[in-house]
């Protein structure tokens, strides 16, 4: 398996608070891809962070990656209702297809 | 630019029938790949195609799952017979190339009765 400890599974917080879901990965990658799926559609690329890069911020996300420990975490910050879908994280071995963590629920309640 | 298109959106099959997906990649990609993604097993890669050419196949899914990619603006996904245990929903995405973005089509759900 690429992924060593899981993500959490799922997460509820309120309307403005900050949230951080981590991936673990066991071979080298060159990118981290994280990906966010609404109910009852594909997963979306919301960040796309390069192993030469330690952070990555996009608005209220912010993703980053560690190579030594082979880990990548992403934030979000003021989490909104909107931000309530599965987020994945996924690994990019070269000349391979994407490898994907299992989702971590985000679920953001009023 | 359309995204990735996925005919049918819902189907549903009898045990022992044949079904096809099909797929329409983003325009100019290079890169097409079928997903089957259930709550339980998370996204499992089922074909990687790379301008047309067969790089990977999802070494569970060999026995029953045929993908192919006809010409690099159409792709089919045929399970044959089908399985109760085959319900999930199948998600296919072009990408233009390694270490790029996949975009996925909106994705097929199906049922096998």
């Amino acid at each position: 398996s690429q992924w060593g400890e899981e993500n959490l599974q799922a997460l509820s917080i309120q309307e403005g608070e900050d949230v951080t879901m981590n991936c673990s990965y066991k071979t080298y990658t060159t990118v981290v891809h994280w990906y966010r799926q609404d109910s009852g559609r594909g997963p979306a690329l919301i960040i796309l962070i390069r192993s030469n890069e330690r952070e990555k911020r996009s608005g209220r996300l912010r993703a980053t990656l560690d190579t030594s420990s082979q880990s990548s975490s992403l934030s979000i910050t003021a989490a909104q209702c909107e931000d309530t879908a599965v987020y994945f994280c996924a690994t990019d071995e070269k000349g391979r297809a994407l490898i994907f963590g299992t989702g971590t629920t985000v679920s953001v309640s009023p | 630019d359309a995204g990735v298109t996925q005919t049918p959106r819902h189907e549903v099959a009898e045990k022992g029938q044949t079904i096809i997906l099909k797929c329409e990649p983003v325009s100019g990609h290079n890169d097409l790949f079928w997903y089957r993604q259930t709550k339980i097993q998370g996204l499992e890669l089922l074909s990687y195609f790379r301008s047309k050419s067969l790089m990977e196949d999802g070494g569970a899914f060999k026995d029953r799952f045929k993908a192919e990619m006809l010409n690099s603006s159409f792709s089919t996904l045929k399970i044959q017979p089908t399985e109760p245990k085959d319900s999930a929903v199948y998600l296919c995405a072009s990408s233009p190339g390694a270490y790029a973005e996949q975009f996925f089509g909106p994705g097929t759900r199906l049922t096998v009765l």
